[in-house]
């Protein structure tokens, strides 16, 4: 399968804060990627899709000036938690949209003090 | 709305015996059904994908069934090993181009040596 890679892996912020994720894919250029949020004990909440040279969708409920993603080039997309505070503590992970199945990265644990 | 769940939402069970996994989804139009692994802390590892077409996938000691009309999918475990523990979420793709995943919420797995 494909290989994506997430920076960073764990990151601590104070509340206020903006915190910057990175998802790579490192060895097929993707146009689409998809950035999902996850509770402990919980299962994967789709957060955005990301469409390379053009803006995110957003699913309903989610933030977009809180979260902004960028999709700038095929292999990188940033998902930006602005303003962080407690409540956005999380795992984030994110995806690329290969055909018919998505390759996960390995996830980044943000806390936020 | 494509709802998916999984039950049981955790297992224990001793070395070696056979286990089964189970997860239903609400909306039949599928197109495609996957089983991921989910080590604690960690992204996600593809296990077995289905095509609506199909019945069932195997690989290794890991064998998944699809019943779409019925809305439901197994995954069966035989042999259980203390290194198949881990979280197992079941998704489902309604997407005929690209892919949009509707995960379940997990069966917790703990396979005691």
């Amino acid at each position: 399968g494909a290989v994506v890679s997430q920076h960073p892996s764990r990151v601590i912020c104070k509340s206020g804060t903006s915190v910057k994720i990175e998802c790579r894919s490192l060895d097929f250029q993707a146009t689409t990627m998809f950035w999902y949020r996850q509770f402990p004990k919980q299962s994967l909440m789709l957060m955005a899709t990301s469409n390379e040279g053009s803006k995110a969708t957003y699913e309903q409920g989610v933030e977009k000036d809180k979260f902004l993603i960028n999709h700038a080039s095929l292999t990188l997309s940033t998902l930006t938690v602005t303003s962080a505070h407690p409540e956005d503590s999380s795992f984030y992970i994110c995806s690329v949209d290969h055909g018919e199945t998505q390759y996960f990265g390995p996830g980044t644990r943000l806390l936020v003090l | 709305k494509q709802e998916v769940t999984q039950i049981p939402a955790a297992l224990s069970v001793p070395e070696g015996e056979n286990l089964v996994l189970n997860c239903s989804f609400t909306d039949s139009a599928i197109y495609n059904l996957q089983w991921f692994r989910q080590d604690p802390g960690k992204g996600l590892t593809s296990l077995l994908l289905i095509q609506s077409s199909q019945r069932e996938q195997t690989s290794g000691r890991l064998n998944a069934s699809l019943d779409k009309s019925s809305g439901r999918s197994t995954l069966y475990i035989a042999a259980s090993q203390p290194g198949d523990s881990a979280t197992y979420l079941c998704a489902v793709n309604k997407e005929t181009s690209g892919s949009r995943l509707t995960f379940g919420e997990g069966t917790q797995l703990t396979v005691n040596p």
